[in-house]
C-alpha cells in the first residue's frame, strides 16, 4: 500500500476555499485516492474518489495532477460545521482493500 | 444502503477483565469487514479483516481477537484487557470502492 504524507493541521475561517494536498510518491497504477471525513467519537465518512485528473461532488472536488504523485481536495466555502480530520487514502479499488489511514489532516474552521 | 451496528457504545473495564464487541451489519451478503482500533488524536490502526465467515487476518500482534460466527456478525474480543487497549474501536464494511463505518465503541480500561 502506496504511503501518503498530509499536513498535520490546517487552519481556515468560513467562507474561504481550502485545499488539503496529500502526497503518494509510490502510487500504484491500480490505485485510487479516496478522501474520509472524520468528526470527534464518529466513524469516517466516504466524501471524494479520483483516479486521475478532476472529480467533483456536491461537497468537494478533487484534483489529481497527471503524474499522480499527490492529490489535493478542495472545499468551497468551508462552514464551522467543516471542522473534521480528513484522511488520504491510496489503495487498489477492490473487494478486499485494507485501507491504511494515517493521522490525517486535522481541519480548524474559525468564524 | 449499509447499516453498521456496533454496542455497547461506550464500555469501562478493568485491567485483566474479559472484553466482547459486537459488530452486525445490515444490507449485504458476505461483506468484506474490518475492525480497527484509534487512539486518541491519533489514526486508525486496521486490527483485523475478515472476508468471509470463520476467516480472520490478523494485522498487527496483540491480545486482542476476532470472530466471525456468522456472516453478516463480527465480533472482538480479548481474555484479559490492558491499559494499552483503550481507544475508539470502529467495525467497517468494504463497499463499492469505500468503506462504511459504523458509530463506534469507547472502550476506557482502567
Amino acid at each position: 500500500l502506496a504511503k501518503t504524507t498530509q499536513p498535520i493541521s490546517m487552519d481556515s475561517y468560513e467562507g474561504q476555499e481550502v485545499n488539503i494536498t496529500c502526497s503518494h510518491n509510490n502510487i500504484a497504477t491500480n490505485d485510487y485516492i479516496t478522501w474520509y471525513q472524520q468528526f470527534p467519537s464518529q466513524g469516517p465518512r466516504f466524501i471524494i474518489q479520483g483516479y486521475k485528473t478532476k472529480v467533483t461532488n456536491e461537497v468537494a472536488s478533487l484534483f489529481i495532477p497527471a503524474d499522480r504523485k499527490s492529490s489535493t481536495l478542495s472545499l468551497p466555502r468551508v462552514s464551522l460545521s467543516d471542522t473534521a480530520v480528513y484522511y488520504c487514502l491510496v489503495e487498489p479499488n477492490t473487494n478486499a482493500g485494507k485501507s491504511t489511514f494515517g493521522d490525517g489532516t486535522t481541519l480548524t474552521v474559525k468564524p | 444502503s449499509q447499516t453498521i451496528h456496533q454496542w455497547p457504545a461506550t464500555l469501562v473495564q478493568p485491567v485483566g477483565s474479559p472484553l466482547s464487541l459486537e459488530c452486525t451489519v445490515e444490507g449485504t451478503s458476505n461483506p468484506n469487514l474490518y475492525w480497527y482500533r484509534q487512539a486518541a488524536g491519533r489514526g486508525l490502526q486496521l486490527l483485523f479483516y475478515s472476508v468471509g465467515i470463520g476467516q480472520i487476518s490478523s494485522e498487527v500482534p496483540q491480545n486482542l481477537s476476532a470472530s466471525r460466527p456468522q456472516d453478516r456478525q463480527f465480533i472482538l474480543s480479548s481474555k484479559k484487557l490492558l491499559l494499552s487497549d483503550s481507544g475508539f474501536y470502529l467495525c467497517a464494511q468494504q463497499g463499492a470502492g469505500e468503506q462504511y463505518f459504523g458509530p463506534g465503541t469507547r472502550l476506557t480500561v482502567t
